[in-house]
C-alpha cells in the first residue's frame, strides 16, 4: 500500500532562517508527490509537486521540494522563513494502485505545524 | 481564480440527525472527491466520484455516507444518521482533465461539521 510519513508533529524555525519540513513515501511504482498548505480554519492549499524531472521543484511563496529517490523523501524546504508561513503542512501521493480502474485518491501523512518566530 | 466552494462553513446537528454538505467544483473538472479531517489528525479519504458514479470509496464510507450529483454544479455528501465521531472538518475537492494522476486537487475551504 502507498503511503507518506512526516515523522515531525511541529517545526519551530526562526524568521529569516532556512526551514525544512520532512516527508518520506513508500509507493510501488513512480510516485507522484504533492505538498499541500493549510492555515488556520482555511482549506487545503496546493503549494507544489513532483511527477517527473527534476528533482528540485519549486513552488508557490518560495517553496521548493527536493525529490531523492534514494532516500525515499520530500522533503519541502524555504530558503528564509517568514512569520507569515505558520502554518499546518501536508505532504501526500497520489494513491495508483489499480490505476486504470478507480484509484487516484490522495493520501495524506498526518501534518507537520510549522511555527516562525519573530 | 476558479475555487472549490463549500456550503455551510460550519454545521451543528444533534446526533442521529440526517446531514448534507455541499460543494460547487470548479466548473471543467471531472474528478470529485471528499476528505474529512477529524480534529488534531490527518486528512482522510472518503469518497471519489467520476462520471456519476462512485470511483472508490475508504472504509469510513459507510452505509452511512451518500453523494451525489444532482446536476451539473453541486457536489454533494449526506450523512444519513450523524453520530459524533462524524464530527470534522470535511473538505471537497476536484480535479480536472484527462491527467488525473499527475495533476494537483483543488480543495474548498471545509465544512466544520459538529454534532452533539
Amino acid at each position: 500500500a502507498q503511503s507518506v510519513a512526516q515523522p515531525e508533529d511541529q517545526v519551530n524555525v526562526a524568521e529569516g532562517n532556512p526551514l525544512t519540513v520532512k516527508c518520506t513515501y513508500s509507493v510501488s511504482g513512480n510516485p507522484y508527490l504533492f505538498w499541500y498548505v493549510q492555515y488556520p480554519n482555511r482549506g487545503l492549499q496546493f503549494l507544489l509537486k513532483y511527477i517527473t524531472g527534476d528533482n528540485l521543484v519549486k513552488g508557490s511563496y518560495g517553496f521548493e521540494a527536493e525529490f531523492n529517490k534514494s532516500q525515499t523523501s520530500f522533503h519541502l524546504k524555504k530558503p528564509s522563513a517568514l512569520v507569515s508561513d505558520s502554518a499546518l503542512y501536508f505532504c501526500a501521493v497520489r494513491d495508483i494502485e489499480g490505476y486504470g480502474g478507480s484509484q487516484g485518491n490522495l493520501i495524506f501523512g498526518k501534518g507537520t505545524k510549522l511555527s516562525v518566530k519573530p | 481564480e476558479p475555487e472549490v466552494t463549500q456550503t455551510p462553513s460550519h454545521q451543528v446537528t444533534q446526533m442521529g440527525q440526517e446531514v448534507i454538505l455541499r460543494c460547487v467544483p470548479i466548473s471543467n473538472h471531472l474528478y470529485f472527491y471528499w476528505y474529512r479531517q477529524i480534529l488534531g489528525q490527518k486528512v482522510e479519504f472518503l469518497v471519489s466520484f467520476y462520471n456519476n458514479e462512485i470511483s472508490e470509496k475508504s472504509e469510513i464510507f459507510d452505509d452511512q455516507f451518500s453523494v451525489e450529483r444532482p446536476d451539473g454544479s453541486n457536489f454533494t455528501l449526506k450523512i444519513r444518521s450523524t453520530k459524533l465521531e462524524d464530527s470534522a472538518m470535511y473538505f471537497c475537492a476536484s480535479i480536472g482533465g484527462t491527467g488525473r494522476v499527475n495533476t494537483e486537487a483543488f480543495f474548498g475551504q471545509g465544512t466544520r461539521l459538529t454534532v452533539v
